[in-house]
């Protein structure tokens, strides 16, 4: 099935840094990548929806200037946490949609954000 | 607006016994509907949905659900639990299928099989 890569898969950073995350489609293109973020025992929330080459679209509550989505090409999609502080830990999750399957969506393995 | 209510955040069952997940969803439209699977650091796995095809879905690992319009639900089954059927557990809606819209997620249930 298509696979979704996630990278990095942990990371421990000092507060006031900014962190990037990728999220790439290995096996199709996607158009559209969606980022979410989860909190400890608690379900997915959407941050945004990426189109690839135009502005993402973010969800209401998120700061678009601390969470910098870029979706330069059909099979990338980046999230820069910017001047990282410990309210910004947790797991963020990446997922692409796979036209040729029917919109099927496909989830990265996420990446845990340790901010100290 | 669409959501979704995952009733039960943890459920217990022993090996062997019957899997039953609850999920009810709002649409204002008929809704597509998934259930995902997330193990211990990892991310959301696929296991079945719901396309406005047959009501009863078949899903990977032995997993179904059905899908029940008067009831506004669609219960994740499995007959027989397996101790690797352990996990987090999301049911999600969408409003239709085009690529812009997101899945709007419940808030899970963990599941705990006992030997």
């Amino acid at each position: 099935g298509a696979v979704v890569s996630q990278h990095p898969s942990w990371v421990i950073c000092k507060s006031g840094t900014s962190v990037k995350i990728e999220c790439r489609s290995l096996d199709f293109q996607a158009t559209t990548m969606f980022w979410y973020r989860q909190f400890p025992k608690q379900s997915l929330m959407l941050m945004a929806t990426s189109n690839e080459g135009s502005k993402a679209t973010y969800e209401q509550g998120v700061e678009k200037d601390k969470f910098l989505i870029n979706h330069a090409s059909l099979t990338l999609s980046t999230l820069t946490v910017t001047s990282a502080h410990p309210e910004d830990s947790s797991f963020y999750i990446c997922s692409a949609k796979d036209r040729s399957q029917g919109n099927i969506q496909y989830f990265g393995a996420g990446t845990r954000l340790s901010v100290l | 607006a669409q959501s979704v209510t995952q009733l039960g955040s943890h459920v217990s069952v022993s090996e062997g016994a019957l899997v039953l997940l609850r999920c009810n969803y709002s649409s204002s439209v008929p809704p597509y509907l998934f259930w995902y699977v997330q193990y211990p650091n990892q991310g959301l796995q696929l296991l079945l949905k719901y396309t406005s095809a047959a009501t009863l879905v078949k899903g990977i690992n032995g997993f179904e659900a059905e899908f029940k319009k008067s009831e506004t639900s669609f219960h994740l089954t499995k007959p027989s639990a397996h101790m690797s059927d352990a996990a987090e557990y999301f049911c999600a809606v969408k409003l239709g299928n085009s690529g812009n819209t997101p899945l709007v997620f419940g808030k899970g249930t963990r599941l705990s099989v006992i030997a």
